[in-house]
């Protein structure tokens, strides 16, 4: 079965930066868009940034645009989140979460266990 | 940006009843674009529904979502002790969104 695995996660402090990855196994990698998406402690889900399958498109939420950036390494099979400029609302657990094909703004069919990013001081 | 609003917020059952969950969007949900999650404590989400009524691979039929345009429900037919858990719906039709989800616990 699909396998996702994150790390990177850890404590930092404002304004600090972070480099989560996932590590994708069991499926074609390079064939499906993929997706960061982000729980606050006791909140809801928040979609935070997408890639397609190939890199070559991206989008993300207004709330880390011009702070993270997602990319891709299709012959390692990870996806990577650089988190910059970070804040105390970016405190969260941070999921990968794969698309079901290969352009971008789908829904999610598998995701990974989720790595917490903590933003004190 | 479409808006989705869950309601109840928690839903308080007994094993064996049925539990019915809303989504109700700001705006219409283009070609039905809406799934719904099941996420319980420590665990990533689980797809269980996409495109407002087909199930995901392995999810129990007791499992069903109907709607379209802006009102969409999930509905358990009848409740296993596994199934109480935190429900999210998310849809897809426009710049990607999620509702703030419904609890289902044990009455």
């Amino acid at each position: 079965e699909v396998q996702l695995l994150e790390s990177g996660g850890g404590l930092v402090q404002p304004g600090g930066s972070l480099r989560l990855s996932c590590a994708a196994s069991r499926f074609t990698f390079s064939r499906y868009a993929m997706s960061w998406v982000r729980q606050a402690p006791g909140k809801g889900l928040e979609w935070v940034s997408v890639i397609n399958d190939s890199g070559g498109t991206t989008y993300y939420a207004d709330s880390v645009k011009g702070r993270f950036t997602i990319s891709r390494d299709n012959s390692k099979n990870t996806l990577y989140l650089q988190m910059n400029s970070l804040r105390g609302e970016d405190t969260a657990v941070y999921y990968c979460a794969k698309d079901p094909d290969g352009g971008p703004g789908g829904y999610f069919d598998y995701w990974g266990q989720g790595a917490l990013v903590t933003v004190s001081s | 940006e479409i808006v989705l609003t869950q309601s109840p917020g928690t839903l308080s059952l007994s094993p064996g009843e049925r539990a019915t969950l809303s989504c109700r969007a700001s705006q219409s949900v283009g070609s039905n674009s809406l799934a719904w999650y099941q996420q319980k404590p420590g665990q990533a989400p689980r797809l269980l529904i996409y495109g407002a009524s087909s199930r995901a691979t392995g999810i129990p039929d007791r499992f069903s979502g109907s709607g379209s345009g802006t009102d969409f429900t999930l509905t358990i037919s009848r409740l296993e002790p596994e199934d109480f858990a935190v429900y999210h719906c998310q849809q897809y039709g426009g710049s990607l969104s999620f509702g703030g989800g419904t609890k289902v616990e044990i009455q």
